[in-house]
């Protein structure tokens, strides 16, 4: 009965590939969102997704794109992976508004060799 | 733009002394704010907001606007408090987290 599920949880790749990191939400929310977490542990947004309206963070390079096929889940896909982009991945989902409980996943911790 | 400033990235204390892990942000609306927490080995999870004015695990936090503070206290620590805690803020309507750096709090037995 996870919340919000992330899969993989773990996934090495070499540079060059593309990837793919799934997210679902059975808590009815609208709002999804990736956050990644680098190695100094700072947690920073990537993307929000609202009702089919995605806001992107401006300093995430294109490389990233969301897919959300419908409003349980907000797919990541990754081209050409570099070693910087290694880090964990957390995907999260909320109801709308300033003011509400975000749920996050476990996390997929992307190493790029 | 808004910003969370975490000043301590390591936090040790012995149990039962009291603890504070400080958080100031920067904001020029009203903003949301809140504490999240991610125990080793599990998911972040909310702690604490400031709307809701509670006590959970027995931490507080009180909105300071005047020193744009939202510091996180507990009296008494517990070796099950050690963790890395997040201070976030998110703007009015819209959902998206600005999380401070983090602070990993140790509690000494």
């Amino acid at each position: 009965d996870t919340a919000v599920s992330q899969t993989p949880k773990y996934l090495v790749t070499q540079m060059g590939n593309d990837k793919s990191i799934k997210c679902e939400q059975n808590l009815g929310h609208d709002t999804m969102y990736w956050y990644k977490q680098d190695s100094k542990k700072f947690l920073k947004i990537m993307f929000s997704y609202n009702n089919k309206e995605l806001i992107i963070n401006e300093t995430v390079p294109n490389r990233f794109s969301p897919k959300s096929p419908d409003k349980a889940h907000l797919n990541l896909h990754i081209n050409s992976l570099e070693l910087g982009d290694s880090a964990v991945y957390f995907c999260a989902s909320s109801q709308p508004g300033g003011d509400t409980e975000a749920f996050f996943g476990q996390g997929t911790r992307l190493t790029v060799v | 733009a808004q910003r969370v400033t975490q000043p301590e990235k390591l936090l040790s204390v012995f149990k039962g002394a009291p603890v504070e892990l400080k958080c100031n942000y920067s904001y020029s609306g009203s903003p949301e704010l809140f504490w999240y927490v991610q125990y080793s080995r599990q998911r972040l999870q909310l702690l604490l907001r400031h709307i809701s004015r509670e006590s959970i695990k027995g931490f507080t936090a009180d909105l300071n606007k005047g020193e744009t503070s939202f510091h996180l206290k507990k009296p008494f620590a517990q070796e099950e408090d050690s963790a890395m805690y997040y201070c976030a803020l998110s703007r009015p309507t819209l959902g998206r987290l600005y999380f401070g750096r983090g602070t990993q709090l140790t509690v000494w037995p």
